[in-house]
């Protein structure tokens, strides 16, 4: 099984600031398998990032993604007060076929 | 556009068995593109990946549930089911259906949840 590690656990930062968020497999992975999600309290998650890089259908090119092997990035350019939420990775493989890493916060400076 | 909405019975006790079901509306189920999945998530923690079906019923279920777990299918109401049995508190969470595109092999779609709370 492959086990996602996210960091760091919180990040604090202000608007307009510049957010990088990590996320580490266990072991490489294809990037074509990772993808990143935003959940804001009391809302489901939404798709960012597909594929390590592709933005989802509607996502603002302030959110990009990056990586390979095992260390992947989201990066949001500039924070706007909309993005401040939970960020979380996500991995197909096998068994069990998709995992979550465990999440970064971005809450406001 | 399409949409899923979780229906449940919110609260239940110890040992029972946990039935819920996403009803897909603005599009087909019976799609060849999608897979259809449950995920849940306690209470301020992470999100747990439990199982998903296509539209033919076959099937694939996280190891950690899956002698507690059945997903099915039914193409004509368009909908998909969860049971679950012998739910304990740790049960406790927000199920939330969400469709897999093959090939994005990520959630594009996601239900609103719907909250299950075990408890005697």
């Amino acid at each position: 099984e492959i086990v996602l590690t996210q960091s760091p656990g919180t990040l604090s930062l202000s608007p307009g600031e510049r957010a990088t968020l990590s996320c580490r497999a266990s072991q490489s992975v294809s990037s074509s398998f990772l993808a990143w999600y935003q959940q804001k309290p009391g809302q489901a998650p939404g798709l960012l990032i597909y594929g390590a890089s592709s933005r989802a259908t509607g996502i603002p090119d302030r959110f990009s993604g990056s990586g390979s092997g095992t260390d992947f990035t989201l990066t949001i350019s500039r924070l706007e007060p909309e993005d401040f939420a939970v960020y979380y990775c996500q991995h197909y493989g096998s068994s069990p076929i998709f995992t979550f890493g465990p999440g970064t916060k971005v809450d406001i400076k | 556009q399409v949409q899923l909405q979780e229906s449940g019975p919110g609260l239940m006790k110890p040992s029972e068995t946990l039935s819920l079901t996403c009803t897909v509306s603005g599009g087909s189920i019976s799609s060849e593109s999608y897979y259809w999945n449950w995920i849940r998530q306690p209470a301020g923690k992470g999100l747990e990946w439990i199982g998903h079906i296509y539209h033919s019923g076959s099937t694939n279920y996280n190891p950690s549930l899956k002698s507690r777990v059945t997903i099915s299918i039914d193409t004509s109401k368009n909908q998909l089911s969860l049971k679950m049995t012998s739910v304990t508190a740790p049960d406790t969470a927000v199920y939330y259906c969400a469709r897999v595109l093959w090939g994005w092999y990520a959630f594009d779609i996601w239900g609103q949840g719907t909250m299950v709370t075990v408890s005697s």
